[in-house]
């Protein structure tokens, strides 16, 4: 069964508006969780990494003001699209894994928000 | 900067053949490689590598990693249309990058019935 849970899955919004999607751990405690953006045949690429408890860290190229990262529980972060335009319109995945010293174990992935701006 | 190249970027084949997806990557402190198939919405698992030599199968699905060489296979044998995907490979570092994933651009199966 899944392992990270996400929502929405797909939202529409205006531009200029805010959006915000929730990424949740289901069975585990997720000090660390990724969030990664994918365009139209393109492959996903990490934005940042979201840390419980503490600042996220950002890839070079993201705009931290654009992209609001919050990381405030063991099972929870949400990513927010602030003031966001056609072109922020994208496949937005969270993902995560079990913390170091539970197994090597793989990423796993909610399934994704498509996210439309109009 | 770590890297991830896949080959080909785009195959199709009809049912029943066999194929062979390729994986270089270029990473400091590698952890271990993670095969994906992707269609139309978020990824699912199907390999992690971590030591070389030692093949990985899942029914009709195999990999294998070779760390001397930097690179990865995945095979699928007998194809069918169900195997349409985008095949994903990623790297995982270990150190302060624990749990990042670079992904290659992946390679786009089409399998014609």
């Amino acid at each position: 069964g899944a392992v990270v849970s996400q929502h929405p899955s797909r939202v529409i919004c205006k531009s200029g508006t805010s959006v915000k999607i929730e990424c949740r751990s289901l069975d585990f405690q997720a000090t660390t969780m990724f969030w990664y953006r994918q365009f139209p045949k393109q492959s996903l690429m990490l934005m940042a990494t979201s840390n419980e408890g503490s600042k996220a860290t950002y890839e070079q190229g993201v705009e931290k003001d654009k992209f609001l990262i919050n990381h405030a529980s063991l099972t929870l972060s949400t990513l927010t699209v602030t003031s966001a335009h056609p072109e922020d319109s994208s496949f937005y995945i969270c993902s995560a894994r079990y913390p170091p010293g539970q197994g090597n174990s793989p990423l796993h992935f909610g399934n994704g928000t498509r996210l439309t701006v109009t | 900067e770590d890297k991830v190249v896949q080959s080909p970027l785009s195959l199709v084949v009809h049912e029943g053949d066999t194929v062979t997806l390729n994986c270089s990557y270029e990473v400091t402190n590698f952890r271990s490689l993670l095969w994906y198939k992707q269609e139309k919405k978020a990824p699912t698992f199907l390999f992690m590598l971590t030591s070389s030599g030692i093949e990985k199968k899942s029914g009709r699905l195999s990999s294998i990693l070779d760390k001397k060489e930097l690179f990865s296979i995945l095979n699928i044998t007998a194809t069918q249309t169900g195997d349409s995907a985008v095949y994903l490979c990623a790297v995982s570092a270990g150190g302060t990058s624990y749990g990042k994933l670079t992904f290659g651009q992946g390679t786009i199966l089409t399998v014609h019935p």
